[in-house]
C-alpha cells in the first residue's frame, strides 16, 4: 500500500514548455487534489476531483488543466510553463467518510526558468 | 470569504512548550485540524478538534478551540529537535464542499 505516489520529484522547465505531473493512490479514494506550496502562502487549491470523471477548479486554476484518469490517477498539465508557476506542488486523496482526512503525496518540486 | 492565519514562524529551546496559533473565520467547520510538514515532504495530519469541544489532549499535543474569538492553538510539551517541522492549521468550512482551507503554516525550529 503505497498510499499517495507523485512524479517526478523534480523537474526545471524552461518557460513555454509543457508538462504533465502525474498522481496516483491506492487507496480506493474517491476524491483527489492538487495544491500549490509558495513561501508564506500555505497550500492553495489549484483543482480537484469530486469523484471519477469530475473536475473543478479550485483557487488558483489558471495556467493547469488536470484529468482524471480513472479512479487512481489524477493528472495535472501545465501547457505553457511560466516562472510564476515556481512552485512544489502537491496531490492528495481522500476517501469522502465523516473525519476522513486528507493523505498527501511526497510533492514535485517544479522550477520554471 | 474563509480565510486561516498563521504566525509564520516560532523558535523555541529543546525541553520547552511551543505554542501555535491559528485564526480562522468561518464558523460552520465541524472539524478543525493540525497538519506536520516536514523538510521535503507532503502534509500529515497530526491531530484535530471536533467544533464542539474546548481541549483535547494527545500525549504531548493539546489542542484549544475558543470559538467565541474563532480561536485555535496548538501546544507540544517538552518540545524536541525532531518537531521541527512546518505546522498547518485547517478547516473545511460548511459551505465549501469538502474542501480544506490551510493557513500560511508556522514553520517551528527547535533549538538544541
Amino acid at each position: 500500500n503505497a498510499g499517495v505516489t507523485q512524479t517526478p520529484k523534480f523537474q526545471v522547465l524552461k518557460t513555454g514548455q509543457s508538462m504533465t505531473l502525474q498522481c496516483a493512490q491506492d487507496m480506493n479514494h474517491n476524491s483527489m487534489y492538487w495544491y500549490r506550496q509558495d513561501p508564506g502562502m500555505g497550500l492553495r487549491l489549484i483543482y480537484y476531483s469530486a469523484s471519477e470523471g469530475t473536475t473543478d477548479k479550485g483557487e488558483v486554476p489558471n495556467g493547469y488543466n488536470v484529468s482524471r484518469l480513472n479512479k487512481r490517477e489524477f493528472s495535472l498539465r501545465l501547457e505553457s510553463a511560466a516562472p510564476s508557476q515556481t512552485s512544489v506542488y502537491f496531490c492528495a486523496s481522500e476517501g469522502g467518510r465523516e473525519l476522513e482526512t486528507q493523505y498527501f503525496g511526497p510533492g514535485t518540486r517544479l522550477l520554471v526558468l | 470569504g474563509e480565510d486561516v492565519e498563521q504566525s509564520l514562524f516560532l523558535s523555541v529551546r529543546e525541553g520547552d512548550s511551543s505554542v501555535i496559533n491559528c485564526t480562522y473565520t468561518d464558523s460552520s467547520s465541524t472539524y478543525l485540524y493540525w497538519y506536520k510538514q516536514e523538510p521535503g515532504a507532503g502534509l500529515q495530519l497530526l491531530t484535530y478538534i471536533f467544533s464542539n469541544m474546548d481541549m483535547k489532549q494527545d500525549q504531548r499535543l493539546t489542542v484549544l478551540l475558543n470559538k467565541k474569538d474563532k480561536h485555535l492553538s496548538l501546544r507540544i510539551a517538552d518540545t524536541q529537535t525532531g518537531d521541527s517541522a512546518i505546522y498547518f492549521c485547517a478547516e473545511i468550512p460548511y459551505n465549501q464542499g469538502g474542501k480544506l482551507i490551510f493557513g500560511q503554516g508556522t514553520e517551528l525550529s527547535v533549538k538544541p
